[in-house]
């Protein structure tokens, strides 16, 4: 059982280019979430999911894509990098209906020069 | 919205003492959910506690208890025999209960905990 996996753990992209960090749960849980954890200001919601073709905008949205074609998998999209998002990215799912905490992945850190 | 705020941003302990975390939190909701997480310096996000928000009983995880005051909107993490693994950022998260809408977690800004031989 892998739990959550992110891809890749390390990237360093250039301002303008696009890319996309992988994730996926194999524990079928319905609700999954991407965060980016900035020094001094904890981990901050950009993107959520409460399950397959459903999405919704967390606190700090701009500047990401997401979507959600399958129950495992929620890739997070960087449509033009900037160097504000510089950060550590977090995917984390959980399951419905039990109020359970949320697992997370590894973490992908990436740096946008 | 919903806020959570950690006031201490770094503390220490000795080895084998207690140490007590805290948090507050704001909110409108009466049924929700709160938790701390661990991340060590690997990164890796490990949850230690949870604690329902109708239930008046202090959840507590071997070493780890919770002191859960409704009213007053705390929620502070109590680490007794503190161990060198317990060296750490600490997060404090509140989530809405599954019906009262969005699910995701909201998280304090962290406390960096270190354990001292």
């Amino acid at each position: 059982n892998a739990g959550v996996t992110q891809t890749p753990k390390f990237q360093v992209l250039k301002t303008g280019q696009s890319m996309t960090l992988q994730c996926a749960q194999d524990m079928n849980h319905e609700y999954m979430s991407w965060y980016r954890q900035d020094p001094g200001m904890g981990l901050r919601l950009i993107h959520y999911s409460v399950g397959a073709g459903i999405t919704d905008q967390g606190e700090v949205p701009n500047g990401y894509n997401v979507s959600r074609s399958t129950t495992e998998d929620f890739p997070l999209r960087l449509l033009s990098a900037a160097p504000s998002q510089t950060s550590v990215y977090f995917c984390a799912s959980r399951p419905t209906g039990t109020g359970t905490g949320y697992t997370f992945g590894s973490g992908t850190r990436l740096t946008v020069v | 919205a919903q806020t959570v705020t950690q006031s201490q941003p770094e503390m220490s302990v000795q080895e084998a003492e207690t140490v007590t975390l805290s948090c507050t939190y704001d909110t409108s909701e009466n049924n929700y959910y709160l938790f701390w997480y661990k991340q060590p310096p690997s990164r890796q996000m490990i949850l230690v506690i949870r604690q329902e928000a109708y239930k008046q009983q202090n959840a507590t995880e071997n070493r780890f208890s919770v002191n859960f005051q409704k009213a007053a909107k705390s929620f502070s993490l109590k680490i007794s025999d503190s161990q060198l693994g317990d060296t750490a950022m600490y997060f404090c998260a509140f989530m809405k209960h599954e019906s009262e809408g969005r699910r995701a977690l909201t998280f304090g800004s962290g406390t960096r905990l270190q354990v001292q031989p």
